[in-house]
């Protein structure tokens, strides 16, 4: 399978921890974004990176929050002191080249987040 | 302030017959525009999209409508199947940013279809 992979699937950790998500896009794919989704509502958008750099950083992405994508390949998503209202899916996705409104971005499985 | 906005949460259909999604937007600068299917604990699976420059597009059982004077999307499928039941997800996108194309997905809250055999 050659899809958009997560890892870890699920995180339990207790408030005040440090977790990292990974996220691998589909390999051709340059673009690759980081949503997230809670209970009742759609996925909203959190940070967007073209190969390495990032481009843009939503609101919700409070200074707890770090992303990177050093190599243009995979892409970590890190939350520092854990809150509860951290708890979420954490869903990653890409895209290909060359860029274009009509992109589609493919999903990957997500990484359900619980802080206790 | 919800920009995309799916203001049926749920909907039940009998297998066979059609099922119609509707999806509002309030932002004019979104030009292209998604439904996603999601079963619980995975990832959104895209469907079917559609430019705005088109008014309709067609992939097998499911279509897409776009009355964009309206502001309006619709999702139809026909016929529809047990397999279909899920949550679906409207989202759009428009250019944002600078340094190159970025295109961030809006979504809606999603509706939660049921089909019955």
């Amino acid at each position: 399978d050659t899809g958009v992979s997560q890892d870890p699937r699920h995180k339990i950790t207790k408030r005040g921890q440090n977790v990292t998500f990974r996220c691998d896009p589909i390999s051709e794919h340059n673009r690759l974004y980081w949503y997230r989704q809670t209970l009742g509502q759609g996925p909203e958008f959190l940070t967007y990176f073209q190969n390495e750099a990032q481009l843009e950083k939503s609101r919700l992405l409070s200074d707890r929050f770090s992303a990177e994508r050093p190599k243009g390949s995979f892409s970590t998503l890190e939350i520092q002191r854990t809150e509860q209202g951290d708890s979420a899916m954490y869903l990653c996705a890409s895209s290909p080249p060359p860029g274009g409104v009509t992109d589609t971005q493919y999903f990957g499985p997500g990484t359900r987040l619980t802080v206790l | 302030d919800q920009q995309v906005k799916q203001n049926s949460p749920s909907l039940s259909v009998q297998e066979g017959r059609i099922s119609i999604l509707n999806c509002d937007y309030t932002n004019s600068m979104f030009d292209y525009f998604l439904w996603y299917k999601k079963y619980p604990a995975e990832g959104p699976t895209f469907l079917i999209s559609i430019s705005s420059i088109k008014d309709k597009n067609e992939d097998g059982r499911f279509t897409v409508f776009l009355n964009k004077s309206a502001k309006h999307l619709s999702l139809h499928i026909v016929p529809s199947q047990p397999g279909d039941s899920a949550v679906y997800f409207c989202a759009a996108s428009a250019f944002v940013g600078s340094g190159g194309s970025n295109y961030k997905l809006t979504f809606g809250k999603g509706t939660l279809l049921t089909v019955n055999p």
